[in-house]
């Protein structure tokens, strides 16, 4: 079956313009996370969404940043203003609900960032 | 304190040694836990998820300490193409947001 698939998987934008990035999670899975990774760091939670749930958005670096998921499904990560620290991998993960628990996440293959 | 640490590394051995992880977590109400392995420019991968009793596949053992808060990963008859980064993962108690260590790096050479 198909994984977690994200789009664009580059993207080059000049500063101050806005960009958006998008997720298609693993079809059944209800849990979505979006994670950022700049060079040689580790990952940095940013926003989880959990069904038809209020999002998790605690790891938003600021309010340029924001997202969406429509329908349950397909999420949308959108940066206004872009700025030359945005630059990073954009990844996103989906899993789904066992019980009280999350199972293991599964990642899509990045967008890759760049803010000139 | 960190919610997950892990010694960033690297570690570099030859091709056949065994290899051991330690990564430890500050939540002690932390329920699920994993090993991913990222490759250079790719995105993570699940390793293996670890389980209370301990698991094994193949080369691989994983094991959890709930008293001492850690988790360890055993890398057997290591491959060059073990070499990669190594992430812990743990979901912390009260939270469905899987949190990443920041890696631990390992270099097979011949």
């Amino acid at each position: 079956g198909a994984g977690v698939s994200q789009s664009p998987s580059n993207k080059v934008t000049e500063k101050g313009k806005d960009v958006e990035l998008r997720c298609d999670p693993i079809s059944g899975h209800t849990a979505l996370y979006w994670y950022r990774q700049s060079l040689g760091q580790g990952l940095e939670f940013l926003i989880y969404f959990q069904g038809n749930s209020a999002p998790d958005k605690s790891g938003l670096p600021s309010d340029r940043f924001s997202a969406e998921r429509t329908g349950g499904s397909v999420s949308t990560l959108t940066i206004q203003r872009t700025q030359q620290e945005d630059s990073a991998v954009y990844l996103c993960a989906s899993s789904y609900r066992s019980g009280r628990l999350n199972t293991e996440a599964f990642f899509g293959q990045g967008t890759r960032l760049t803010v000139v | 304190r960190k919610e997950v640490e892990q010694d960033p590394g690297p570690f570099n051995v030859p091709e056949g040694a065994t290899v051991a992880f330690n990564c430890t977590y500050s939540n002690s109400a932390s329920q699920s836990f994993f090993w991913y392995r990222q490759d250079c420019r790719k995105e993570p991968k699940l390793l293996m998820s670890v389980y209370s009793s301990g698991n094994e596949d193949g080369r691989f053992t994983a094991q959890l300490n709930r008293a001492s808060q850690y988790i360890s990963l055993l890398i057997r008859d290591s491959k060059l193409s073990d070499s990669a980064t190594y992430l812990c993962v743990v979901n912390p108690g009260g939270s469905y947001i899987p949190t990443f260590g920041r890696g631990t790096s390992l270099i097979v050479h011949p």
